[in-house]
């Protein structure tokens, strides 16, 4: 089993719908991540946590919302999504420390028509 | 500020050949730097790492970097290239000094050619 999920792993939705994307990780981290990968511009942060009471806009964060649920749970949401929402996301954990690798989910496919 | 740079889009090299994806940093303070790859429909792997001390660091797959502060440079290279290689490859910076997360670069697909 990964150690980083995210559901869905694809999902095609409409202009203006709400859509939630879910992260649940079994590595123990503190610290959870949003990022949103496009062509050519690698990948950009949408939102970061350090723990459950802890929620901080990345680079990207307008037209997103997070909520960590738990320690282990990290959700990112859409309130109205618009097609340049379209990419690829990547749910994230860290350990504690500047230094510490990150590592990533599998990624879930948005596409907003 | 942070930033990195991957100047190459694509880089082809003939299997068994070395290979170099370069990577260039700007930080304001002294960098953490790291080497990701990416395979087709699948999330980033983690390679390897530059905290400190040597500046030479070995990671997975037979992969190295070499950290240049002088040229703000941390190029990743492999002696011997492999079809399994291909893939694209992503560097990333943080600032140590910054509360500022991991910056990452647009990103160098490597094709190694059979």
């Amino acid at each position: 089993d990964a150690d980083v999920t995210q559901t869905p792993r694809n999902r095609i939705t409409k202009t203006g719908k709400r859509i939630m994307l879910e992260c649940s990780q079994t590595k123990g981290h503190d610290r959870m991540y949003w990022y949103r990968q496009d062509p050519g511009l690698g990948l950009r942060l949408i939102y970061y946590s350090f723990d459950v009471k802890d929620i901080n806009k990345g680079e990207i964060s307008d037209g997103y919302s997070v909520s960590r649920q738990a320690q282990a749970k990290f959700s990112l949401s859409l309130e109205s999504a618009i097609p340049n929402q379209t990419a690829l996301y990547f749910c994230a954990t860290s350990d504690q420390g500047a230094g510490n690798t990150i590592y990533f989910g599998e990624g879930s496919w948005l596409t907003v028509v | 500020a942070q930033s990195v740079a991957q100047p190459e889009d694509q880089v082809n090299v003939a299997e068994g050949n070395p290979l170099t994806v370069k990577c260039t940093y700007s930080v304001s303070g002294n960098p953490y730097l790291f080497w990701y790859v990416q395979y087709p429909n699948r999330g980033l792997q983690f390679l390897l790492k530059y905290i400190t001390g040597d500046n030479l660091v070995k990671g997975s797959y037979g992969f190295e970097a070499e950290f240049n502060k002088s040229q703000t440079s941390f190029h990743l290279k492999k002696p011997s290239a492999l079809v399994s290689d291909s893939a694209l490859y992503f560097c990333a910076v943080r600032d140590m000094g910054s509360a500022r997360q991991l910056t990452f670069g647009s990103g160098t697909q490597l094709t190694v050619l059979p």
